[in-house]
């Protein structure tokens, strides 16, 4: 079935440094990548959706200059938190759709684990 | 109003034990439904589609009511591998499918 890779699965760093985190569709083409953030015992929450080719779109409240999203094929995805801080520390998914079967569920990667000490 | 609310839970329930959880969801031009499965420190992982004349797998069964929008998921001879927090994903909308905040089961021996 459709695999989506994500790298690193974990990350331990110290605060003011930039983490890039990368999200790959392995059999699949996806124009659209979506990332989340998940803090712990709590839902997931979207914080962008890459757009292959375009300008990533944000949601509410989520500081585009803080999560820097690229999109530069259809097969990768990234997002840099650049000068993380321990609040930053959470587990970052990235999931996608396969652009031929765009009714049909999201694939996740493993999710990464940021800390930031 | 969420686009996608679930039962709060926990839910924790002795093995063998049949659970239900329900999702609604407020946009009526939503076409398709899932249900995700997510261990604790895991990414979700698709459990199974939710289809309108209903489905079943093995011990779960999802059902879909339109016209009261919501879904159910109905897990019958809980196993303790079954304890995980359970998502309702309902969409799509434009490319986005939208999350339900989730329910969690704990399946007690």
């Amino acid at each position: 079935g459709a695999v989506v890779s994500q790298h690193p699965s974990r990350v331990i760093c110290k605060s003011g440094t930039s983490v890039k985190i990368e999200c790959r569709s392995l059999d699949f083409q996806a124009t659209t990548m979506f990332w989340y953030r998940q803090f712990p015992k709590k839902s997931l929450m979207l914080m962008a959706t890459s757009n292959e080719g375009s300008k990533a779109t944000y949601e509410q409240g989520v500081e585009k200059d803080k999560f820097l999203i690229n999109h530069a094929s259809l097969t990768l995805s990234t997002l840099t938190v650049t000068s993380a801080h321990p609040e930053d520390s959470s587990f970052y998914i990235c999931s996608a759709n396969d652009r031929a079967y765009s009714n049909q569920p999201q694939h996740f990667g493993d999710g990464t684990r940021l800390s930031i000490l | 109003r969420k686009e996608v609310e679930q039962d709060p839970g926990p839910f924790n329930v002795p093995e063998g034990a049949t659970v239900a959880f329900n999702c609604t969801y407020s946009n009526s031009a939503s076409q398709s439904f899932f249900w995700y499965r997510q261990d604790c420190r895991k990414e979700p992982k698709l459990l199974m589609s939710v289809y309108s004349s209903g489905n079943e797998d093995g011990r779960f069964t999802a059902q879909l009511n339109r016209a009261s929008q919501y879904i159910s998921l109905l897990i019958r001879d809980s196993k303790l591998s079954d304890s995980a927090t359970y998502l309702c994903v309902v969409g799509p909308y434009g490319q986005n499918f939208v999350f339900g905040p989730g329910t969690r089961l704990s399946v007690l021996p």
